[in-house]
């Protein structure tokens, strides 16, 4: 039972490329979310998918798409990243809204 | 949107020392979770809890939903303790805001 599983764990890219986040869930949860996390902010929601098929803006929505491919699979798509794209990103699940948050191990992604 | 601060961000703990982290926020919510994030970077559930009081070995948490507040104790400190300590909460369908963290490390 592998829980949340996100590729890559990490990237370097160049100013203007683009890059897809990967992230699969195998306890069968409804909800995904998607997280950057600085130093010193703590953790920001990005885009989440309340349920398959929806998906939302979260805080800092600014230069990310993403998609829910299925129940167990919510990618997160940088078009022409950005240094301050340069983030550790989180991916989670839950079973529903307001229920326990399960987090893969992150991707740290640099921008130069 | 809703506020979350905690307390103290920072503190140095001698191993078998018990500690209180404290998260505050600035309206009324129905989710509140405690993550622990160890030295590799990983993020893992503690605590489901908006509301009452929960146990887990050596770690226990309270929220008072009606003053706004949670705790987190932490019972006989362990090095596998160290790491960052996030409480998030989240209010009527609104997803979950993170408060910056405590940042515990326990010295042996």
């Amino acid at each position: 039972n592998a829980g949340v599983t996100q590729t890559p764990k990490f990237q370097v890219l160049k100013t203007g490329q683009s890059m897809t986040l990967q992230c699969a869930q195998d306890m069968n949860h409804n909800s995904m979310y998607w997280y950057r996390q600085d130093p010193g902010m703590g953790l920001r929601l990005i885009y989440y998918s309340a349920s398959e098929g929806t998906t939302d803006k979260g805080e800092v929505p600014n230069g990310y798409n993403v998609s829910r491919l299925n129940k167990r699979e919510f990618s997160l798509r940088l078009e022409s990243a950005a240094p301050s794209q340069t983030s550790v990103y989180f991916c989670a699940s839950s079973e529903m809204g307001h229920q326990p948050q399960h987090f893969g191990d992150g991707t740290r992604l640099s921008i130069l | 949107g809703i506020q979350v601060e905690q307390s103290p961000p920072d503190l140095i703990l001698q191993e078998g020392a018990n500690s209180t982290l404290r998260c505050n926020f600035s309206d009324s919510v129905n989710n509140l979770q405690w993550f622990h994030q160890n030295p590799w970077g990983q993020l893992i559930n503690l605590f489901y809890i908006p509301s009452g009081t929960k146990q887990n070995g050596r770690l226990s948490a309270t929220t008072v939903a009606t003053e706004r507040y949670s705790l987190l104790y932490i019972s006989s400190s362990q090095t596998t303790d160290s790491g960052v300590y996030f409480c998030a909460v989240g209010g009527g369908n609104t997803p979950l805001v993170f408060g910056k963290g405590t940042r515990l490390s326990v010295i042996a």
